[in-house]
């Protein structure tokens, strides 16, 4: 899987949106972008994916650009709750292979959100 | 739809009992896995299963042994359980859609061990 870089931690005002970075330069043209995030105890939840056009969901807003060598994680009105570690993780698209399809998280950036 | 559930939350073990933890999943998913989650490590994936039925290895399946005999349920036993075990272990299911194929697993609350 292609290496992503991500800035350890940033802060978020409530209400305000949260814009998360993410640096894959080294993507191949098969391999599509997830986020997921882990709030504090819990398990991974996923947030969105995309391979090179924007997404959108109701939790939030995948923007790709177009050399697909970076992404952000858009959280249009970020709230208490939004407070995570956010994984981006690039993943080779096509059938489940015998080698196990694992996830594999890095150290994510810690959002924060404030009041 | 209560989604990827794990049994139990928290156990406190003594070295050498055995458990078993249970992951249940009622979103009729092919593929389950189970992960440990270690302090300022990632997820490391032990066992996982394409099917009901079969099983395979991940990268660290030592001192773990488990079942898939529905396909809702996958099942991580220790036997011998040991200090090292200590951990978050966390179960995931997943389908792949459309095309070109992708995959989203999807993450049960976790199960917290701890072996002493």
């Amino acid at each position: 899987d292609a290496k992503t870089t991500q800035p350890p931690s940033m802060d978020c005002a409530e209400g305000r949106a949260a814009n998360l970075p993410c640096n894959h330069s080294t993507i191949s043209g098969n391999e599509y972008v997830y986020w997921y995030r882990q709030i504090h105890s819990q398990g991974p939840q996923y947030i969105i994916h995309g391979l090179k056009n924007n997404e959108t969901n109701e939790m939030a807003s995948l923007i790709i650009t177009e050399d697909r060598k970076s992404s952000t994680l858009i959280l249009p009105h970020a709230t208490l709750r939004d407070t995570a570690v956010y994984y981006c993780i690039v993943r080779p698209q096509g059938a489940f292979t015998g080698g196990g399809n694992k996830l594999t998280f890095g150290t994510g950036t810690q959002l924060k959100v404030e009041l | 739809n209560a989604g990827v559930t794990q049994t139990p939350k928290f156990r406190v073990l003594k070295t050498g009992q055995s458990m078993t933890l249970l992951c249940a999943q009622d979103m009729n998913h092919e593929y389950m896995y189970w992960y440990r989650q270690d302090p300022g490590m990632g997820l490391r994936l032990i066992h996982y299963s394409v099917g009901e039925g079969t099983t395979a290895k991940g990268e660290v399946p030592d001192g773990y042994n488990v079942s898939r005999l529905k396909k809702q349920n996958f099942l991580l036993g220790l036997e011998s359980a040991a200090p090292s075990q200590t951990s978050v272990y966390f179960c995931a299911s997943s389908y792949q859609t459309g095309s070109p194929i992708q995959e989203t697993q999807y993450f049960g609350p976790g199960t917290r061990l701890l072996v002493l």
